[in-house]
């Protein structure tokens, strides 16, 4: 099955300064990348995601860029502030026709800090 | 309506008793999942639904028993759980293809005693 690494586990960042993180995966067949953010306390909620076929996606503030060949992807967060504090989770799935059966692998999370 | 709703929030149970955990979402999703989240650690799947049918039972033990009664609702049956059953547990559901764009509930606290 599938298995999905992610580091670092706690990244501490200066408001304003961007802050990166990566993940890799081991499923070839995986095609799906989402981002979760999860805040103290609240539900995991989807910032941004990317499929196999795109190498980078970008919205506002954050990217997140995908290497097939490598089987890594990250997610950069430029301008970090006070809220974007909470753990981040990537993923990886195969989705679309013929994924049934497939789940969506979660890596470890990272716990970001951003120090006003 | 965008919100998968779980009731309840929290949930202090014996090991003896039986209870349910309830989820709803009116977004027409047609794929709803279970999730189990221990403190620090990632979601991890427990149960997964296509078309009110039972598509994936990652291995759960058979105290947890999930039923779809309807395309917008999601229940848990909860029935001689033990301690390390207590965790977060969250809903989530889906439109289209699977595994995209999870949209999760807040999710049940419980504490089983």
């Amino acid at each position: 099955g599938e298995n999905v690494e992610q580091h670092p586990s706690t990244l501490s960042v200066q408001e304003g300064d961007s802050a990166v993180i990566k993940c890799t995966y081991s499923d070839s067949a995986s095609n799906y990348f989402p981002w979760y953010k999860q805040e103290l306390g609240k539900r995991p909620q989807l910032i941004i995601d990317i499929r196999s076929n795109v190498g980078e996606k970008k919205d506002q503030r954050i990217a997140v860029t995908l290497n097939k060949t490598a089987k890594h992807f990250s997610l950069h967060i430029t301008e970090t502030q006070p809220e974007d504090s909470a753990v981040y989770f990537c993923a990886a799935a195969s989705s679309g026709a013929g994924a049934a059966g497939n789940k969506l692998t979660f890596g470890g999370g990272t716990r970001v800090l951003v120090k006003p | 309506d965008t919100e998968v709703t779980q009731t309840p929030k929290h949930l202090v149970m014996g090991m003896t008793n039986k209870k349910s955990l309830k989820c709803e979402q009116h977004m027409g999703h047609r794929a709803m999942y279970w999730y189990k989240q221990k403190a620090k650690k990632p979601p991890e799947l427990m149960f997964v639904y296509s078309y009110e049918k039972l598509s994936i039972n990652e291995s759960v033990p058979s105290r947890f028993s999930p039923e779809c009664p309807n395309s917008s609702l999601l229940n848990l049956h909860l029935h001689a759980l033990q301690p390390e059953d207590s965790a977060l547990y969250l809903c989530a559901s889906s439109q289209g293809q699977w595994n995209e764009k999870l949209f999760f509930g807040s999710g049940t606290q419980l504490s089983v005693l």
